[in-house]
């Protein structure tokens, strides 16, 4: 099956700072679904983006399909922005979505 | 919009008891529903896809008899956790996918989830 790594595996970063997360997929995929799962649990939907670059807000998202990756920035990071970031895919026929192994961010005052 | 319920948040049984989870779109229709398990710090692990009407499709490795699934209307969906032991404990989360407008790509289906259930078995 596909596989999806995520770099970094955890990331520390000061209130204000800019951070970027990429996720890498080892086959073509027609869904990229970026999601942030907050301290309680709650996964929430960030980006559906299987190629080209959206923006919402302080973050933004770029899939470069063609070379297999994505990159997720946030910008002035807050202490909320903290949680895991997770990357998932679906890939051909796959009705399935797989998830990297996520990254956890930690927003410190 | 695209909003999922989960019902309990958290429960708490005895070993050898029976657990029912609930999966709820409150604003859309989801023929499909996906259940998923989180272990602590540790990515989400797809159990079973639940289709609406038909019979749900196991990952491998997954006993169907023990993770019952059951999806009898396109809004609910529902995993029973038969004759709990202490693993079963997990975080049970359950997705919906909804066809979102993607404009002049057409439609395309996006998975929201519901906020979760975390089960301890004592």
């Amino acid at each position: 099956g596909i596989q999806v790594e995520q770099s970094p595996p955890d990331l520390i970063l000061q209130e204000g700072a800019n951070s970027t997360l990429r996720c890498n997929f080892s086959d073509s995929v027609n869904n990229l679904q970026w999601f942030h799962q907050n301290p309680w649990g709650q996964l929430i939907n960030l980006f559906y983006i299987p190629s080209g670059t959206k923006q919402n807000g302080r973050l933004s998202a770029t899939t470069v399909a063609t070379e297999r990756y994505s990159l997720l920035y946030i910008s002035s990071s807050q202490t909320t922005d903290s949680g895991v970031y997770f990357c998932a895919v679906r890939g051909g026929s796959n009705y399935k979505l797989t998830f990297g192994k996520g990254t956890l961010l930690t927003v410190n005052p | 919009g695209a909003v999922v319920s989960q019902h309990p948040s958290r429960v708490i049984c005895k070993s050898g008891t029976s657990v029912k989870i609930e999966c709820r779109s409150l604003d859309f229709q989801a023929t499909t529903m996906f259940w998923y398990r989180q272990f602590p710090k540790q990515s989400l692990m797809l159990m079973a896809t639940s289709n609406e009407g038909s019979k749900a499709t196991y990952e491998q490795g997954v006993e169907k008899d023990k993770f019952l699934i059951n999806h009898a209307s396109l809004t609910l969906s529902t995993l029973t956790v038969t004759s709990a032991h202490p693993e079963d404990s997990s975080f049970y989360i359950c997705s919906a996918s909804r066809p979102t407008s993607g404009g002049a790509l057409g439609y395309y289906n996006e998975q929201f989830f519901g906020p979760g259930t975390r089960l301890t078995v004592l």
